[in-house]
């Protein structure tokens, strides 16, 4: 059974960094793209992030580029995001999503629809 | 970036209704738009992907078609448990958006 187990999220204050773990099991996780997306309360989703399945193509949205950093362990089957100057606007529930077919070349899963989804974890951006 | 619009943005719905949800996206995008099913304190779930391609375990009263920029959602004969927000989602180029969702009620 595929899953994906966001952690790491939390309260911290403007300025501050968090460091997001999503640990995936249930398939070979070496072979998939991964993402990010995240979700603000009570508002719709946002794509943050997309990191290949070797770790040569990453893409971020614009709202967080230069400020958050997708990487991988694929010996770990562990995917991470670490966030820097965090702001107000980047509360939000911060999901981890694989893509639905394993990499056929690379970046080629940056196409892909998300066929499984972590549970979330809450990042809060409050002084 | 391209934008996708939904309509509507709220739908009230009587059970065995059919239930039609519209995003049209800012440019065309082929056939790369998917939809999932978001509910309440739960994470999203992939319903259709590239346009009208069904997913396993998804019930078949929803099915999806379109292409270029205009693409449909369909539930026939909405249950209680289809109560939930819809969202569109287009991977056709970087980046990657969605729509700003559907949120779907049951009367």
């Amino acid at each position: 059974e595929v899953q994906l187990v966001e952690s790491g999220g939390g309260l911290v204050q403007p300025g501050g960094s968090l460091r997001l773990s999503c640990a995936a099991s249930g398939f070979t996780f070496s072979s998939y793209s991964m993402n990010w997306v995240r979700q603000a309360p009570g508002k719709g989703l946002e794509w943050v992030s997309y990191i290949s399945s070797s770790s040569s193509t990453i893409y971020y949205a614009d709202s967080v580029k230069g400020r958050f950093t997708i990487s991988r362990d694929n010996a770990k089957n562990s995917l991470y995001l670490q966030m820097n100057s965090l702001r107000d606007e980047d509360t939000a529930v911060y999901y981890c999503a694989r893509v639905d077919e394993e990499d056929y070349y690379d970046s080629s899963g940056y196409y892909f629809p998300f066929d499984y989804w972590g549970q979330g974890t809450l990042v809060t951006v409050s002084s | 970036e391209i934008v996708l619009t939904q309509s509507p943005d709220f739908q009230s719905v009587t059970p065995k209704e059919k239930v039609t949800i519209t995003c049209r996206a800012s440019q065309s995008i082929g056939s790369s738009l998917h939809w999932y099913q978001q509910k309440p304190d739960q994470s999203p779930k992939l319903l259709i992907k590239y346009a009208s391609q069904s997913i396993s375990g998804v019930p078949s009263r929803f099915s999806g078609s379109g292409s270029g920029t205009d693409f449909t959602l369909t539930i026939n004969s909405l249950e209680a448990e289809d109560a939930a927000a819809y969202y569109c989602h287009q991977s056709s180029s970087l980046p990657q958006t969605f729509g700003q969702g559907t949120k779907v009620e049951i009367k």
